[in-house]
């Protein structure tokens, strides 16, 4: 069956511009999480929804926000882009209802210039 | 507060020798217990996962793990490593509700 889908793959943004990626969990999947890796702070997690809903969330700033849909796709969005936004995003589906581990995407590598 | 520690930033091993990466996490209880690799510019893969049961777990690639509780450790080994395995590894500690928190990473360089 089909893995994690992420678009893009890549995108250069300059400061202050906003922008929204995008994730296809794996079919049956209901939970997304997205993450923030960086090469100084590692993986970050950012928030995790579940059936539409934000279950947790990380230690971000508002700039960042998410939402899921009905058929479990989630997007991602980040405003006013900063240089320090730059980073690999990783989004991961999960069955959702136990904690069996993450099969995550690929990751969208965005660049703030 | 959570924490999962992997002391080791980077290791190199000879392609054939046996590996181990090492993973300690703080918890009050027992956690959902996981090991991903990465390789360069993609995501994480699940190597392999300890919710409950036998503490020796097996995982794909060749890899295993074993849990200690009384060392809240989970580390990472393989017998005997080839070049393939070059990555970045990742441990990771998973509560309920699907919240993760992944340790630092290990860089793991093979060596012909």
């Amino acid at each position: 069956k089909a893995g994690v889908t992420q678009t893009p793959r890549y995108l250069i943004k300059t400061r202050g511009q906003q922008v929204t990626l995008s994730c296809s969990p794996i079919s049956g999947h209901r939970s997304v999480s997205w993450y923030q890796q960086t090469p100084g702070q590692g993986l970050q997690f950012l928030f995790e929804y579940f059936s539409e809903t934000q279950r947790n969330k990380g230690n971000f700033p508002g700039r960042f926000s998410g939402r899921q849909f009905s058929n479990s796709r989630s997007e991602m969005n980040v405003s006013t882009l900063e240089l320090g936004d730059s980073a690999l995003y990783l989004c991961a589906s999960s069955p959702g209802t136990e904690n069996y581990g993450y099969t995550f995407g690929s990751g969208t590598r965005l660049t703030v210039v | 507060a959570q924490s999962v520690t992997q002391p080791d930033i980077h290791i190199t091993v000879s392609e054939g020798a046996s590996l181990e990466l090492r993973c300690n996490y703080s918890y009050g209880a027992t956690p959902y217990l996981f090991w991903y690799v990465q390789s360069p510019g993609q995501g994480l893969q699940l190597l392999l996962k300890y919710f409950s049961g036998d503490t020796l777990v097996q995982g794909i690639k060749g890899f295993e793990a074993e849990f200690k509780r009384s060392q809240s450790s989970f580390n990472l080994r393989k017998p005997s490593v080839h070049w393939s395995d070059a990555a970045e590894y990742f441990c990771a500690v998973g509560y309920t509700g699907n919240q993760f928190y992944f340790g630092t990473g290990t860089s793991l360089t093979v060596i012909p």
